[in-house]
């Protein structure tokens, strides 16, 4: 089993819709979690940084994490074409110098 | 600000052949830094790690190493490609402290032929 599961897609929708990524994790070790954002040749961005449990909400994205449950998303509202990526989720122990990551799910917003 | 720079950003080189990957950081001092491999449609693949000059961990046994001859900068090198060294290559840094998020650079795409 490996440590972050993170479905890849593809995922597929109209733009404006509210959309909703996920990551579900193994170990309750992790408390630092990070999403990032990947646009096709491009390096990672980091979009979200949160501690522990709650939410964070940045602009048209808010990032959630449920420790009890091991299960962290990251929803966008109003989806625009421009949102068309791929999103990693990633976290880390405490005093970790490593993240682990998921695969990436591939996102398309259709105008 | 901090910025990252990674370079060639495509690369193409014939099986056998040597490779060097350069990565810079600046803005910050004593940063960790990183590469790593992205195979397409894959996830992240961590190689290599270092923690300061001279300090390198690896992650994966392959045909490849790294060094870090000074403070912000990291090279990846091979000194024979294999075909299955092709793949999209990453350099990211993140503060010493643990748990800072890490900031990628833009990648190099290396195709071995």
């Amino acid at each position: 089993q490996k440590e972050v599961e993170q479905d890849p897609g593809p995922l597929s929708v109209p733009e404006g819709a509210i959309v909703s990524l996920n990551c579900t994790y193994s170990n309750s070790a992790f408390q630092y979690f990070m999403w990032y954002r990947q646009y096709s040749r491009k390096g990672p961005e980091l979009l979200m940084y949160t501690y522990s449990s709650g939410n964070k909400e940045d602009g048209r994205f808010t990032a959630q994490v449920d420790k009890s449950s091991k299960y962290i998303s990251l929803f966008i509202r109003d989806s625009q074409p421009s949102d068309s990526a791929t999103y990693l989720c990633a976290m880390s122990r405490q005093g970790a110098q490593k993240l682990v990551f998921g695969q990436g799910t591939r996102l398309t917003i259709n105008p | 600000s901090q910025t990252i720079h990674q370079w060639p950003a495509t690369l193409v080189q014939p099986v056998g052949s040597p490779l060097s990957l350069e990565c810079t950081v600046e803005g910050t001092s004593n940063p960790n830094l990183y590469w790593y491999r992205q195979a397409a449609g894959r996830g992240l693949q961590l190689l290599f790690y270092s923690v300061g000059i001279g300090q390198i961990s690896s992650e994966v046994p392959q045909n490849l190493s790294a060094s870090r001859p000074q403070d912000r900068q990291f090279i990846l090198s091979s000194k024979k490609l294999l075909l299955s060294d092709s793949g999209f290559y990453l350099c990211a840094w993140s503060l010493v402290a643990g748990n800072s998020p890490l900031h990628f650079g833009n990648g190099t795409r290396l195709t071995v032929t």
